[in-house]
């Protein structure tokens, strides 16, 4: 089955440096997002990302999409401490009605 | 704030009881999912409702069903807890079933 993987498992940074974080998913994919989630709380939606887009911005975020390598980052630029956190991506299958949802990564921001 | 509460946010049962998780969900929001997250994982899609029918399920057992309301809240329940079911479960509602969807805080429950 399809899943998204995200790589790396985890990622510790300095305040004020960029995050970037990978994902690898299956098969193809009407969506991909990314979400956040901290300390075990309800996961917080970042960006939703169509099959027929290539990048999309929001905010300090920028998540790319590359269809043909099936795979997706999300670079957090200039993070803060409040930037620490799990971070997940989720994809739909093209048939499907679910989303599947990868490890995460785990990013530790340092002040 | 997604505006989808989730009910209770802390559980404590024994192996072989039954328990039930509610959720409503955000205001004009049709569709509900449900997913179990361990410790350190992802979350594991367990179902997802649409208009108070059922409309995909993961790899879970029978023993987890739900149901939605004419107002689409819903409900999670589990039979014959097992320690294995100790998580956090969590709900989604989305404005059908591939849109964005949009998490309540979770409900922790502990399985001893």
């Amino acid at each position: 089955s399809q899943q998204g993987e995200e790589d790396p498992q985890a990622l510790s940074i300095q305040e004020g440096e960029n995050a970037t974080m990978n994902c690898s998913y299956k098969t193809s994919i009407n969506n991909l997002q990314w979400y956040r989630q901290n300390s075990g709380r309800g996961l917080v939606h970042l960006i939703l990302i169509r099959s027929n887009e290539r990048e999309k911005h929001s905010g300090r975020l920028r998540v790319t999409l590359d269809t043909s390598k099936k795979s997706s980052s999300l670079l957090i630029t200039a993070s803060r401490a409040a930037d620490t956190a799990s971070y997940f991506c989720a994809t739909d299958a093209e048939y499907g009605q679910n989303f599947v949802f990868g490890p995460g990564t785990r990013l530790s921001v340092l002040p | 704030e997604t505006g989808v509460t989730q009910s209770p946010t802390h559980l404590i049962k024994t192996r072989g009881q039954q328990v039930t998780l509610r959720c409503s969900s955000q205001s004009g929001h049709n569709t509900v999912s449900w997913y179990q997250q361990a410790l350190g994982q992802g979350p594991q899609f367990i179902f997802q409702y649409y208009r108070e029918e059922e409309n995909g399920r993961g790899n879970f057992p029978p023993r987890f069903s739900g149901l939605q309301f004419p107002n689409y809240s819903s409900e999670l329940n589990v039979n014959a807890l097992e320690l294995d079911d100790s998580a956090l479960y969590l709900c989604a509602s989305s404005l059908g079933w591939t849109d964005t969807q949009y998490f309540g805080p979770g409900t922790r429950l502990t399985v001893l």
